[in-house]
């Protein structure tokens, strides 16, 4: 199947600190997806991005498509104790391909 | 974007038994998936359901394991079958929203002993 690279796998970061993270693969995707997921829920959709180069924002979060297609970033500015989780960039093409996910951690 | 009720949210099940799942959803849908989350791992999709037609699976998944069923555009049950400690995974259903992306139920935590 199509690999997504996510990266960091983890991160632990201070409350109030902005966090980073992005995906990459060897193939284009038409449509990129970031999704947040808490212990014993499904995933949750965050932002979905539909367009090489569009920038989009929801709140604190701000997502990019690559121009190439082929790549996305996840920024979260000014974290907070409730960002804790996991968050998946997941890529469509026919069907969804996931990352394997950034689990994040805020210190108090 | 719709609203997917999927049950049970978890259960303990012997091994040798099988678990059927139940994912039901509150409009119509064409494509309803099922995804296997092992512990600490990211989703891997197990198959598509179509209404009125047999059960699309991936590579690795087949379905004498993991029969389908999708009697109509609402609802759809993944059955795991003939279980050992190995299926212990969250399973999740999915459907395609119209606009937002795809929509996930909250989960199956299944624990095989």
């Amino acid at each position: 199947g199509q690999q997504l690279n996510q990266s960091p796998q983890s991160m632990f970061i201070q409350e109030g600190e902005d966090v980073s993270m992005n995906c990459t693969s060897s193939s284009i995707f038409n449509t990129w997806l970031w999704y947040k997921q808490d212990p014993g829920e499904g995933p949750v959709l965050l932002i979905a991005l539909y367009k090489a180069g569009e920038l989009t924002s929801n709140g604190r979060l701000t997502a990019q498509f690559g121009i190439t297609r082929k790549d996305s970033f996840l920024n979260i500015s000014a974290s907070i104790p409730s960002d804790v989780g996991i968050y998946f960039c997941a890529g469509q093409r026919g069907r969804l391909y996931f990352g394997r996910g950034t689990q994040l951690t805020v210190w108090p | 974007s719709a609203v997917i009720s999927q049950k049970p949210s978890r259960d303990i099940c012997q091994r040798g038994t099988s678990l059927t799942i139940q994912c039901q959803v509150d409009s119509q849908v064409t494509m309803m998936f099922w995804y296997r989350q092992q512990p600490g791992q990211s989703l891997t999709l197990i198959a598509t359901a179509n209404q009125g037609s047999e059960a699309t699976y991936e590579s690795g998944f087949v379905i004498d394991k993991f029969p389908i069923s999708r009697p109509n555009l609402t609802f759809s049950t993944l059955t795991v079958s003939n279980m050992s400690p190995e299926d212990s995974s969250i399973y999740l259903c999915s459907v395609e929203g119209d606009i937002y992306g795809y929509t996930f139920g909250s989960g199956t935590r299944l624990t095989v002993v």
